[in-house]
Parts: C-alpha cells; sequence; structure tokens
C-alpha cells in the first residue's frame, strides 16, 4: 500500500485568489490522479498526472483553471486558480500501485468566500 | 460509456440490522468494482473488491458479489454497528483500460444505538 500526505487539509479562501494543494506519496508511483468531491456529492476525476507528460484533463475540466505540475514520482500539485464559490469542494489525489486498487489522501476541504 | 447507479440514500438503520446498498454498473468488458468507504472528515478508504465475474469481496463483516448476468455488486452485511456511519461509494474500473475510476452517487448511511 501506499501513504498519501495531502497539504493543506483545509482552507478558506478569498474569491479571485489561487491556492496549490500538494500530494506527497511516500513511494514511486507512475499514475496519480486528482479528483473533486462537491458538497453532497459523488467523486468527479478532474485529471491524471503522469511524470514526464501533460496532465490529461477530463471533460469540463481545463489546464487554466486547474493546473498540475509533476515533477518527480512521488509528488504532485494541483492549483484552483480564479475561484469563486462553486470551488468550493473537497479535492483529494489518489495513487494507482501496480496490482492494487487506489489509494486516496484524505483530501483538501476548501471553503471559498 | 461506463457508469455506476447506487441506492439513493440517506439510510437509517438500528444497530445490528442488516444492511444492503444497491449497485448496478454498466460497461464494456469484465470491469473491476470496488466499494469504497468515506467516514466523516476523511478521504476514501478501500473496503473491498472484485475483479472477475462470481467474485465475492469481502472486509469488516462487508460482502459483495460481483454478479455479471445482472451486472451488479451489492454491498451487504449482517450486523451494522454505530462505526459503520460513513458514506459508502461504488465505483468500477474497466477492463484493460486507463484505471480510471468511475464512481457512484454515493449513500450515507446512519447506524443509531
Amino acid at each position: 500500500s501506499a501513504v498519501i500526505s495531502q497539504k493543506p487539509s483545509r482552507d478558506i479562501c478569498q474569491r479571485g485568489t489561487s491556492l496549490t494543494i500538494q500530494c506527497q506519496v511516500d513511494s514511486q508511483v507512475t499514475m496519480m490522479f486528482w479528483y473533486r468531491q462537491q458538497p453532497g456529492q459523488s467523486l468527479t476525476l478532474i485529471a491524471t498526472a503522469n511524470q514526464g507528460s501533460e496532465a490529461t484533463y477530463e471533460s469540463g475540466f481545463v489546464i487554466d483553471k486547474f493546473p498540475i505540475s509533476r515533477p518527480n514520482l512521488t509528488f504532485s500539485t494541483l492549483t484552483v486558480s480564479n475561484m469563486s464559490p462553486e470551488d468550493s469542494s473537497i479535492y483529494l489525489c489518489s495513487v494507482a500501485l501496480p496490482d492494487q486498487p487506489q489509494h486516496f489522501g484524505d483530501g483538501t476541504r476548501l471553503s471559498i468566500l | 460509456g461506463n457508469s455506476v447507479t447506487q441506492m439513493e440514500g440517506p439510510v437509517t438503520l438500528s444497530e445490528e440490522a442488516f444492511l444492503t446498498i444497491n449497485c448496478t454498473y454498466t460497461a464494456t468488458g469484465y470491469p473491476s468494482l470496488f466499494w469504497y468507504v468515506q467516514y466523516p472528515g476523511e478521504g476514501l478508504q478501500l473496503l473491498l473488491k472484485a475483479t472477475k465475474a462470481d467474485d465475492k469481496g469481502s472486509n469488516k463483516g462487508f460482502e459483495a458479489t460481483y454478479r455479471k448476468e445482472t451486472t451488479s455488486f451489492h454491498l451487504e452485511k449482517g450486523s451494522v454497528q454505530v462505526s459503520d456511519s460513513a458514506v459508502y461509494f461504488c465505483a468500477l474500473i474497466e477492463q484493460g483500460g486507463s484505471e480510471k475510476l468511475v464512481f457512484g452517487k454515493g449513500t450515507k448511511l446512519t447506524v443509531n444505538p
């Protein structure tokens, strides 16, 4: 299994600002994923982040709004840009290990005022 | 495309009651199926999984059987506890695919003493 640390665990931000969320894994992984969970809703995949290549975004999500970095095999960041109240959500990262189900971090609870 | 349909919640039970949460899926081929659990204020944890037809996943007294003929993966527990109160998500990964998880909407379970 893998231990996944996300920072910050929660934040309250002002409209129009940006926040960068960090995801650190205790082992090297090829595939990392970023999800959004809006209040009372299920998880929606934002993008897949593989080391050494551009992130692949799902329909409805764009790089300008959610830029992602993946500088090495144990770390990734997701930035939520130009935030509005509609961006208030839990943001989760997950990793895929060989022959194992995805493991999730505890999430970042983000509120926009 | 792939999709997961879960029983609508919320579900409220008394301690020691029998639990069933229905889950059906639509997918090409033979997807892998999962149940994840989200306890209040936490991220997602894998509860159990099944990777082929007729497989039974089990963990912490929970069980689910992969039924290809009915495209279902219903979650059951014979005697729930207060500590089982959480949101339960059914999910799939398509066979030979990109490791992207497709989630159901989640079912909130509350168990009262």
